[in-house]
């Protein structure tokens, strides 16, 4: 099965500053990659999904590009903000099972 | 329902009782899932519903584990003769069911279960 692996584990920046996430995937025929945002306590949420046929997709100030080739994909997070802090999930999915990185703890300091 | 629903959001039990988490699905959802969250941990497949097919029960960690959706709406998850490594947030999403997996996941907001 699908094995997604999610870089670093925990992030800490400065207000304005931007945060990188990083994932890997291990299964070849995986062609959607969507990142879901989860706020303390609260239930996790669509941020942004990218397909196999592109390469970078942007939605304000996030942005994931995607190496089909090296089986990597990545969040962008520019100008960060307080409301940014939560933890980030990554996954891959070759059809309707997602497959989850472990998660990254971001933590925007004023 | 404005979103997915999940009872009870806590649950405290002894080892060896059993659980039954329950979900109810955004109306019209085709596709239900569950998925478990261990503490510092990915969130973890464990069954898929899709309409009238066949359940995917791969991510099931043992024979314990079971669930079913009634009606193509509510699911109950069971857990049988609970252990404390079960101890997790369990997490029931739903999505249209059209797009076969590459669409959003509406995730309800989980329920707690602690093993004693």
């Amino acid at each position: 099965g699908e094995n997604v692996e999610q870089h670093p584990s925990t992030l800490s920046v400065q207000e304005g500053d931007s945060a990188v996430i990083k994932c890997t995937y291990s299964d070849s025929a995986s062609n959607y990659f969507p990142w879901y945002k989860q706020e303390l306590g609260k239930r996790p949420q669509l941020i942004i999904d990218i397909r196999s046929n592109v390469g970078e997709k942007k939605d304000q100030r996030i942005a994931v590009t995607l190496n089909k080739t090296a089986k990597h994909f990545s969040l962008h997070i520019t100008e960060t903000q307080p409301e940014d802090s939560a933890v980030y999930f990554c996954a891959a999915s070759p059809g309707y099972k997602l497959s989850f990185g472990a998660g990254t703890t971001v933590t925007v300091r004023a | 329902g404005a979103g997915v629903s999940q009872s009870p959001s806590n649950k405290v039990t002894e080892k060896g009782k059993d659980v039954e988490l329950r979900c109810d699905p955004i109306s019209g959802h085709t596709a239900l899932y569950w998925y478990r969250q261990s503490l510092g941990q990915g969130l973890e497949f464990l069954i898929y519903f899709q309409g009238n097919s066949a359940p995917d029960k791969s991510g099931l960690p043992s024979d314990r584990f079971s669930a079913e959706r009634t009606g193509g709406s509510v699911s109950t998850l069971t857990i049988q003769r609970t252990q404390q490594e079960d101890s997790a947030v369990y997490l029931c999403a739903s999505s249209a069911g059209g797009r076969q997996g590459k669409e959003e996941l509406f995730f309800g907001e989980g329920s707690r279960l602690t093993v004693l």
